[in-house]
């Protein structure tokens, strides 16, 4: 069974900071995904990371995949980032693909 | 497109009702998901599909049922509603390794 741990839990600041939140996971994987979910919305796929990095406008995501680990940033954060970001890894189960997901760290975005 | 829509957006149940939990992609995926969404912890598989006419236990199946007769709909059953079944519902569909997720069905059973 694969785990995976996010962090942090919980992360407020400033409009314009720089964020980082961190995902590990325990064993090998096919593919890593961040996620977005809003209040009460649904969820949405940012990224999905085999290797390296990838960027999309001010969100860019990093995989290590020696050392099991994950990093989604935001550059000149902004209050419409507020949102959870849920870390999943994907992993071939009997041939087929599962996904285990994180927890989730909760953003705020202060003005 | 529409992507993956799920009906109803939200739902109170008596405890021992049974309901449907509609989902549906224009995707042509050929795999489907349910998984639920309790707070503070992750997304738990609830079944799967491969394909139409094709289905299987998750991590967390006891208390659904779920069918797969097109490769469009995957429907979810609870057939005797209790209060642990409180969650919010996401369904989801993949061509292989991404995933397009619908925007979720927040169910309360009381």
């Amino acid at each position: 069974k694969n785990e995976v741990e996010q962090s942090p839990q919980n992360l407020t600041a400033q409009e314009g900071e720089f964020i980082t939140i961190n995902c590990s996971y325990s064993v090998g994987i096919s593919a890593l995904h961040w996620l977005q979910q809003h209040p009460g919305g649904g969820i949405v796929s940012l990224f999905m990371l085999s290797s390296g990095k990838k960027k999309h406008g001010r969100l860019i995501a990093t995989i290590n995949i020696q050392e099991k680990h994950s990093s989604l940033h935001i550059t000149a954060s902004h209050p419409r980032d507020s949102a959870v970001y849920i870390c999943a890894v994907s992993f071939l189960v009997r041939g087929n693909e599962k996904l285990t997901f994180g927890t989730g760290t909760r953003l705020t975005i202060i003005p | 497109n529409a992507g993956v829509t799920q009906t109803p957006k939200f739902r109170i149940l008596k405890i021992g009702q049974s309901m449907t939990l509609q989902c549906t992609q224009d995707m042509n995926h050929n795999y489907m998901y349910w998984y639920r969404q309790d707070p503070g912890m992750g997304l738990k598989l609830i079944y799967y599909s491969v394909g139409a006419g094709i289905t299987d236990k998750g991590e967390v199946p006891n208390g659904y049922n779920v069918s797969r007769s097109t490769t469009e709909d995957f429907p979810l059953r609870l057939e005797l509603a209790a209060p642990s079944q409180t969650s919010v519902y996401f369904c989801a569909s993949s061509p292989d390794k991404s995933y397009t997720f619908g925007s979720g069905t927040r169910l309360t059973v009381v």
